[in-house]
This record gives structure tokens, C-alpha cells and sequence, in this order.
């Protein structure tokens, strides 16, 4: 099956600094990538996505990438703010069994003013 | 338009008891699922369905069922609950390009 790592597990920025979370899977056949926020308390929610036949995508101040050759995807927060402050999860939807996306494990970001 | 709902909120329950927690999305999603998320960590598949009528076993599936009787409902049962099943519940629903929604989530302590 699909195995997803996640790093950092925590995170701590300025306020108006930029912020990164590295995800990579293992398998190859993988082909969309979502990135959900949860807040406290909150569910996830899907923020952005990216699927295989493109390398990058944004929206706003945040963005992804997308290197298949090395199997690995990123989230680029731009401008933090407070409100930016959250769980993120990575995920890679694996084709191999069933329609089903493997989550990572999460980056605690906070955003200090 | 509701979404996912998920019901109930929060529940508290005592080990043997069976307890059934639902989920009802209107998307008319083909593809519905179980995730049970433990403070601090990711979330852990337990079951999924692609489509009604089907059901299939996720990372967690021991000591969960599931059925699919409709589109539109999938509810997940708990025989007899453990404390270790204590735990945040969240189901999802995803749409023919693979996003996956989520509902609000099921609050489950079992003493």
C-alpha cells in the first residue's frame, strides 16, 4: 500500500514569514494530492490539491508542489498570519486498493505575532 | 444543502455497550468513509465503501462495522465498545475527482 511521511511535526513562524511542509509517498501510481487544514476542535478541510500531470499550483498565499520523480510534495505558506495557525495534513490518493487517500501524520503550525 | 452531518456530536458510553454512529451526506458521492482520529495523531482509516452495496476494510477495521444500504447513508457500529476506542470519528465523503469532504465529527469516550 501507499505510505506517506510528513515532515516537521511542528512548526513555529513570524507573522509574515513563510512556511513549508514536506510530504513524500511511495508509490508511484499515486496521481492527486490534497493538503487539509484542521483547526482546533474542527474537521479537516481541503485547502488546495495538486494532481500528477502538473508540478505546481497556487491560490492565494498558499501553494504546491509536486516532484514525481522523487515522490515528494510540498506546501508553501506565504505571508503568515495569525489565522494561518493550524494542523496540516498531507495526503496521496493511492490506486493500488480501492479509492482511498493515506494521510500524513501532520505539522503543527503556529504563527507567532 | 447540509453536506455531512454526523450524528451524535459527542456521546459517552459505557465498554460492552454496542453503539451506532451516522452519517448522512445529500452529494450523492459514490464514495463514503470512517476515519477515527486519536489526540495528537493523523487520522486512521477504518472502513470505506465505494459504492452502495459495498464495503471495504481500511488500517483500523477490528471492532468496526459498516454498511452501505444506500448512497447516501453509511453508518459505522461499534459491537462492544473498549476504551480504546475512545476517539474523534470523522466520516467523508468523496466526489468522482477524488476530493473528500468531511464531516463534523463524532466525539467518543468509552469508559
Amino acid at each position: 500500500g501507499e505510505n506517506v511521511e510528513q515532515h516537521p511535526s511542528t512548526l513555529s513562524v513570524q507573522e509574515g514569514d513563510s512556511a513549508v511542509i514536506k510530504c513524500t509517498y511511495s508509490d508511484s501510481a499515486s496521481n492527486y494530492f490534497p493538503w487539509y487544514k484542521q483547526e482546533l476542535g474542527k474537521r479537516p478541510q481541503l485547502i488546495i490539491d495538486i494532481r500528477s500531470n502538473v508540478g505546481e499550483k497556487k491560490d492565494q498565499r498558499i501553494a504546491v508542489t509536486l516532484n514525481k520523480t522523487a515522490k515528494h510534495f510540498s506546501l508553501h505558506i506565504t505571508e503568515t498570519q495569525p489565522e494561518d495557525s493550524a494542523v496540516y495534513f498531507c495526503a496521496a490518493h493511492y490506486t493500488g486498493g480501492g479509492n482511498k487517500l493515506t494521510f500524513g501524520t501532520g505539522t503543527q503550525l503556529k504563527v507567532e505575532l | 444543502i447540509a453536506g455531512i452531518t454526523q450524528a451524535p456530536t459527542s456521546q459517552i458510553l459505557a465498554a460492552g455497550r454496542r453503539m451506532t454512529l451516522r452519517c448522512t451526506q445529500d452529494m450523492r458521492h459514490n464514495a463514503m468513509y470512517w476515519y477515527r482520529q486519536d489526540l495528537g495523531l493523523g487520522l486512521r482509516l477504518i472502513h470505506y465503501s465505494n459504492t452502495a452495496g459495498t464495503t471495504g476494510k481500511g488500517e483500523v477495521p477490528d471492532g468496526y462495522s459498516v454498511s452501505r444500504a444506500n448512497t447516501d447513508d453509511f453508518p459505522l457500529t461499534l459491537a462492544s465498545a473498549v476504551p480504546s476506542q475512545t476517539s474523534v470519528y470523522f466520516c467523508a465523503s468523496s466526489n468522482i475527482r477524488n476530493e473528500q469532504f468531511f464531516g463534523p465529527g463524532t466525539r467518543l469516550t468509552v469508559l
